[in-house]
């Protein structure tokens, strides 16, 4: 069982919006804000989408944006493409001992 | 462009000590402002950090895998290392090496990963 919980699997039309939420606890997601979220294509290594829990690194389009609340995380795809079919991880910091603990995943589906 | 690329047998029996380097390219593993780490996933499940070694040779590990793990770093080569004891089917994984950078609190950059898989 992994320490955040992710939902299995989210799914949208070309053009609309998901969020994905990403739940932990105070030792992890709410007690930093330093979530992150990778996207995983199949076959290929995760690529960091969003880090401190809501800037984007130098490429990824601004259609990826992250919030948080409390011990949940978001990541929300607005104007969803077909390239965005993956599988995407939330990632907590969780103090100097653990380090970071991952989501389980959750699969995006682009109908 | 940093890149990092993991190296190793794909097959190791079990009760052995499964054995991976990452050489890095385009950085420096010397540089103090990130942490090296080791994460795996499993086919078809999640992602899992392992550990991470600082350039000075100070590490950490994950709590349920910190018995069996040894992270080391060698900085003549740019290349740090993982070393998993006393191996079991279960530990058959996809292996990433990838950099920690503590200023973003991310991963930004990852190998290609490697399949290593334990078996008789």
């Amino acid at each position: 069982q992994s320490a955040l919980t992710q939902p299995r699997s989210v799914s949208g039309s070309p053009g609309q919006s998901v969020t994905i939420s990403c739940t932990g606890t105070s030792s992890d997601v709410g007690g930093y804000n330093y979530v992150s979220w990778y996207q995983q294509h199949p076959g290929k290594a995760p690529k960091l989408m969003i880090y401190d829990v809501s800037k984007r690194p130098s490429g990824v389009p601004d259609r990826f944006s992250g919030s948080k609340s409390g011990n949940t995380a978001s990541l929300t795809i607005s104007g969803l493409q077909a390239e965005d079919e993956a599988d995407y991880y939330c990632c907590s910091y969780a103090g100097s001992y653990t380090l970071v603990v991952f989501g389980g995943g959750t699969k995006l589906t682009v109908l | 462009q940093v890149q990092l690329q993991e190296s190793g047998p794909g097959l190791v029996k079990p009760s052995e000590t499964l054995s991976l380097t990452c050489t890095v390219s385009g950085g420096s593993v010397s540089s103090g402002s990130y942490y090296w780490s080791w994460i795996r996933q499993p086919p078809g499940k999640g992602l899992e950090w392992i550990g991470y070694i600082y350039y000075s040779g100070s590490t950490n590990y994950n709590p349920s895998l910190k018995s069996r793990v040894t992270i080391s770093v060698d900085t003549s080569k740019n290349q740090f290392s993982l070393k998993l004891s006393s191996v079991t089917a279960a530990d058959t994984a996809v292996y990433y090496c990838a950099r920690w950078w503590p200023a973003g609190a991310g991963f930004d950059y990852w190998g290609q990963g490697t399949l290593v898989t334990v078996s008789s």
